[in-house]
């Protein structure tokens, strides 16, 4: 079967770094992503790992460890609008399951 | 504008009642995926197309019915054999296997009354 564990929440205050780490274990892979989803609304996709190494996208980066089964999202310069639930979610042949979430708060 | 429409965005049914939520996309994504949310928790898959007249069963298929007939459209039927479905349900369509950005609609609120 496929499993992804995240942290369930996160606090950290504004202008810091905050790191969400995702593990995961599947019977296949494509990469891996992450999406940000604001309360009552839809997830939105922020980035997505393929190979290792770090992708940055702006204040967001994301890692993935192909061989430890392993990656996170860093925001950075956390600002109050970043206060959402972050998700990894993994790709195999042909479908995409998501982690539980982390809820992440940013605090003034 | 490109993009991927749930209606109606809230529902209410009756228990022992089958409802049908619409989802439609014009990104020509040969890929659609159907996913439960129940609140402070993940995304969990119901059902999955990669192609039109083809879907596969995801982790909690169970009291739930779908159909590809058409590549943009694919509805989900909540039947009456879902014990349990009051939550937020949302679409979300892909390129397909070489698809790294998944888009989603936004979402319909099941609430059986």
């Amino acid at each position: 079967g496929q499993s992804l564990e995240q942290p369930s929440e996160v606090t950290a205050v504004e202008g810091a770094i905050v790191q969400i780490n995702c593990t995961y274990q599947t019977s296949g892979f494509y990469g891996l992503s992450w999406y940000q989803q604001h309360d009552g609304g839809a997830p939105t996709f922020l980035s997505y790992n393929a190979l290792d190494g770090l992708e940055e996208t702006g204040r967001f980066s994301s890692f993935l460890s192909r061989s430890d089964s392993y990656g996170y999202l860093l925001l950075q310069e956390l600002q109050m609008k970043d206060s959402a639930s972050y998700f990894c979610a993994v790709r195999d042949n042909n479908d995409m399951r998501f982690g539980a979430g982390t809820r992440l708060t940013v605090k003034p | 504008d490109g993009g991927i429409t749930q209606s109606p965005k809230y529902l209410f049914r009756k228990e022992g009642q089958n409802v049908t939520l619409s989802c439609e996309q014009n990104l020509n994504h040969d890929a659609m995926y159907w996913y439960r949310q129940d609140p402070g928790q993940g995304l969990r898959l119901i059902y999955y197309s990669q192609i039109v007249n083809d879907f596969q069963k995801g982790d909690i298929a169970e009291g739930y019915s779908v159909s590809r007939e058409k590549k943009e459209s694919f509805p989900l039927t909540v039947t009456s054999a879902q014990k349990n479905p009051t939550a937020f349900y949302l679409c979300a369509s892909s390129m397909g296997q070489g698809g790294t950005e998944a888009f989603f609609g936004q979402g319909t609120r099941l609430t059986v009354v």
